[in-house]
């Protein structure tokens, strides 16, 4: 089975510009959560969407900001970037039921200049 | 709030030498469940283990092993005969039951030399 999968590997933006992150959850997962990992830093939680709705929101600014979609996929949108914008975004999916694992995709490297 | 706690920022070995990597957690659910991630250098971070805060039960998954001592909040993971292929970033995470994100640590970096 294919994993988690994440487009685009690598971005460039400029600050002030808006970034569109993609996420294609492993088949038969209905949870996708998004992280942001900054250098050196463990990943820190965005959002959780299930069944298209928002399930929960980490310490981010509205600026931030996701949705799901009926096939489960996920977009991430950043608007008015900033440097500090700059980091690895992780994509999760997780299987029905009480397990809890979260299966991460290759992530998407934003650098922001 | 949970918080989790990897001390050890950077452990270089020699191959085939063992290595343990330390974790600490705070919480104040009763019921968690704990993680060990494997980051190589390509950026994916790979599911290793999953621990429920019920079970303290140690488990060896072939030259992995992992201490799980909750009197001491303590989820640690050792690599017997350390292998090149075990360089990576290991992060420890923690979420608690019905909840919504993991909460990772700072992560430790293991570099194991030939």
């Amino acid at each position: 089975d294919a994993g988690v999968t994440q487009s685009p590997t690598h971005l460039i933006k400029t600050r002030g510009q808006h970034v569109t992150l993609r996420c294609s959850p492993i088949s038969g997962h209905k949870s996708v959560s998004w992280y942001q990992q900054v250098l050196g830093q463990g990943p820190q939680f965005i959002f959780q969407y299930y069944e298209k709705e928002e399930r929960g929101r980490g310490n981010f600014p509205d600026r931030f900001s996701a949705r799901q979609f009926p096939n489960y996929s996920s977009e991430l949108n950043v608007n008015a970037l900033l440097l500090g914008d700059s980091a690895l975004y992780l994509c999760a999916s997780r299987p029905p039921g009480r397990t809890y694992e979260q299966y991460f995709g290759p992530g998407t490297r934003l650098t922001v200049t | 709030a949970q918080k989790v706690t990897q001390a050890q920022t950077e452990i270089s070995v020699v191959e085939k030498e063992d290595v343990t990597l330390d974790c600490v957690y705070e919480t104040r659910d009763t019921t968690y469940y704990l993680f060990w991630y494997k980051q190589p250098p390509s950026g994916e971070l790979v599911f290793l283990i999953r621990r429920n805060s019920f079970d303290e039960q140690n488990e060896i998954s072939g030259r992995y092993s992992w201490n799980f001592q909750k009197s001491t909040s303590s989820f640690n993971f050792t690599i017997t005969a350390s292998q090149v292929v075990d360089s990576a970033v290991y992060f420890c995470a923690l979420i608690m039951e019905y909840g919504n994100k993991l909460v990772f640590g700072a992560g430790t970096i293991l570099r194991v030399k030939s």
